[in-house]
């Protein structure tokens, strides 16, 4: 149980589109899903915090009109890059927490995406 | 602010255990987490320890905690070669707006 999926798992796009990553939880619902940004060999750096059906809670220094954040129902939340740049290639990686996955002390990642803006 | 430091590095023998340091400055902290990232994947939940236990164990994983010291460590006995990954630490104060904070990971490399 507690499986996250991500998709794409692999994205190019030229700079100025936008592209969408989409977070899900399979076999549970997910209260709060968390984005993070993780720099090659570096650890993970927390983007934000959605909380379904309210508005993302970002970190500082974390644009909020660049990166979008949509966590419409318990499965599903989607962060959208927009106007991408060269800069904003990284690994992004989702991870979600639920009552029935372990309550508030775990959180389940997903597997990544990793978006390359040429 | 909140910190957690890992070292970077650490290699092994198959068949050796392997031990994994980690401290952290959040004497807050109520929960501690171990997460395991191979190549190219996302992490994956190994274990977590709550701060007032000292010790957990797992199968082949034990996790030893000094809260004293702020000091946590993840010993694999009989490691293998698909230990292989980059080992991250993490710290959360728990609840409904406990976040996670990442140390920079320790990669492990199992040699036959």
């Amino acid at each position: 149980g507690a499986v996250v999926s991500q998709h794409p798992s692999w994205v190019i796009c030229k700079s100025g589109t936008s592209v969408k990553i989409e977070c899900r939880s399979l076999d549970f619902q997910a209260t709060t899903m968390f984005w993070y940004r993780q720099f090659p060999k570096q650890s993970l750096m927390l983007m934000a915090t959605s909380n379904e059906g309210s508005k993302a809670t970002y970190e500082q220094g974390v644009e909020k009109d660049k990166f979008l954040i949509n966590h419409a129902s318990l499965t599903l939340s989607t962060l959208t890059v927009t106007s991408a740049h060269p800069e904003d290639s990284s690994f992004y990686i989702c991870s979600a927490r639920g009552p029935q996955a372990g309550g508030p002390y775990e959180q389940y990642f997903g597997p990544g995406t990793r978006l390359t803006v040429t | 602010g909140e910190d957690v430091e890992q070292s970077l590095f650490l290699s092994v023998r198959e068949g050796d255990s392997s031990v994994i340091n980690c401290t952290y400055t959040d004497s807050s902290s109520t929960y501690l987490y171990w997460y395991k990232q191979e190549p190219g994947a996302g992490l994956q939940l190994l274990t977590y320890i709550f701060s007032n236990m000292d010790m957990k164990q797992d199968q082949r994983l034990t996790v030893l905690l000094n809260k004293k010291d702020k000091h946590l460590s993840l010993r694999i006995a009989d490691t293998q070669t698909g230990d292989s990954a980059i080992y991250f630490c993490a710290e959360s104060t728990g609840g409904s707006q406990g976040n996670l904070i990442f140390g920079k990971g320790t990669k492990l490399s199992v040699k036959p």
